[in-house]
């Protein structure tokens, strides 16, 4: 079954570093990436959209890549900052469907 | 623009009883889906709607659940009779299939459903 896998564990880092986060499918070929970010007690909030013709797709701090070969997106923040941590849903899109991932928690601390 | 209203935030009833969650989409947006989200799990979808036409309900158990879209605006999810594994948060999105490559899916912020 087709299927999107990400992270469970949190992830922890220091404010003003780097996060990068991981997205793996499975068993199909999505047409597009999303990525939105989700706060305890509110509905996800979207990031970007990146397809599966775009390597690499930049807004602000933020940045995606689709790698169709290792059937991975990483999503990076860079210059991380306590308000960044959230939870970060990746969703695959394409043929009028979405498949969400469960999520990875990050912690960005001071 | 105003988001997606979604009514009420918080529910609390007992099993076998029925429950109603409302949603009001952004204005023009064709598109209109209910999510089911259980803690510590991304969103699973349970019905789209393409202005007032099911698109997807495959995944809607539809002995239970029910879902309308009176003229392509407001929509309305039912559960009757519920379950104790309904427990969950119901999330209620919409979009326009032109914009979506810049501006995704805008989801409301869910009504918690706790069942006992």
């Amino acid at each position: 079954s087709q299927k999107i896998e990400q992270n469970s564990e949190a992830l922890n880092i220091q404010e003003g570093k780097t996060a990068t986060l991981t997205c793996n499918y499975t068993n199909y070929s999505p047409a597009y990436l999303q990525w939105y970010r989700q706060d305890p007690g509110r509905g996800p909030v979207f990031l970007l959209l990146i397809r599966e013709n775009e390597k690499e797709k930049r807004k602000e701090r933020l940045k995606v890549t689709f790698d169709t070969t290792l059937k991975q997106s990483l999503f990076h923040i860079t210059a991380s900052q306590p308000a960044d941590s959230a939870t970060y849903l990746c969703v695959s899109g394409g043929y009028n469907k979405l498949i969400f991932g469960a999520g990875t928690r990050l912690a960005v601390h001071p | 623009e105003a988001g997606v209203a979604q009514s009420p935030r918080y529910k609390i009833i007992e099993k076998r009883q029925s429950v109603a969650f409302w949603c009001n989409p952004i204005s023009g947006h064709a598109t209109l889906y209910w999510y089911q989200q259980i803690l510590g799990q991304g969103p699973k979808l349970l019905i789209q709607f393409q202005n007032n036409g099911v698109v997807d309900d495959s995944q809607l158990p539809k002995d239970r659940f029910s879902a309308e879209r009176l003229k392509g605006v407001d929509s309305t999810l039912k559960i009757q009779p519920a379950k104790l594994e309904d427990s969950a948060v119901y999330l209620c999105a919409s979009s326009d299939k032109y914009r979506e490559g810049n501006y995704g899916y805008t989801f409301g912020s869910g009504t918690r459903l706790t069942v006992v």
